[in-house]
């Protein structure tokens, strides 16, 4: 059982290049979010998905779009990369009220 | 004021130690509280849930939840150099469907041996 997957682990991007992170998972979750964590900080929640087809913003949401054509993927797009962008993305997903699970995140550089 | 309040420290104990670490929230519609456990280069990993007040234990590790005062505990007992990680709080309103999580900026504990 993988759980949450995302991929790639690592990436550095130049300034005002586009890339999707992916998110994958294998538990039949309804509900999936899209987090960035910066240094010192909490986790902000950028995209959530309630269910295939269905997303919406969360606190963070300038600067990317997601969408979620399936139940296990939910990836998340960078189409102008900028330098404020850089930071370590994690996808999580949960069903009901049970707790949300993490994948092991995206190390994104903007240079 | 942020919604949720936790002194990033650093913290560092003697192995064996009895460690608390703490977060304070403003919301009083948060109805359930996590705390996560995250090593370096990993993911958050839940430690502990639990659902309105009171305490909630598992093994070493001590959950408390005192929802007049607004303040939730994790307490780890005989620490180890392995509990060694960032301890994050999170929260969320019973009733939301977006389960949304709001989370401490997390504390960095180190267990020396």
């Amino acid at each position: 059982n993988a759980g949450v997957t995302q991929t790639p682990k690592f990436r550095i991007l130049k300034i005002g290049q586009s890339m999707t992170l992916q998110c994958t998972q294998d538990m039949n979750h309804n509900y999936m979010y899209w987090y960035r964590q910066d240094p010192g900080m909490g986790l902000k929640l950028i995209y959530y998905s309630v269910g295939a087809g269905i997303t919406d913003k969360g606190e963070v949401p300038n600067g990317y779009n997601v969408s979620r054509s399936t139940t296990e993927d939910f990836p998340l797009r960078l189409e102008l990369a900028a330098p404020s962008q850089t930071s370590v993305y994690f996808c999580a997903s949960k069903t009901g009220d049970q707790p949300q699970h993490f994948g092991d995140g995206t190390r994104l550089s903007i240079l | 004021q942020k919604e949720v309040e936790q002194d990033p420290g650093p913290l560092s104990v003697p192995e064996g130690a009895i460690v608390s670490l703490n977060c304070t929230y403003s919301n009083s519609a948060f109805q359930y509280f996590m705390w996560y456990r995250q090593y370096s280069r990993k993911g958050p990993e839940l430690l502990m849930y639990t659902y309105s007040s009171g305490n909630k234990e598992d093994g070493r590790f001590t959950a408390q939840v005192d929802k007049s005062s607004k303040y939730i505990s994790l307490f780890i007992r005989d620490s180890q150099p392995s509990d060694s990680a960032t301890y994050l709080c999170a929260m969320s309103a019973r009733g939301s469907t977006l389960g949304r999580l709001y989370f401490g900026r997390g504390t960095q504990l180190t267990v020396w041996p």
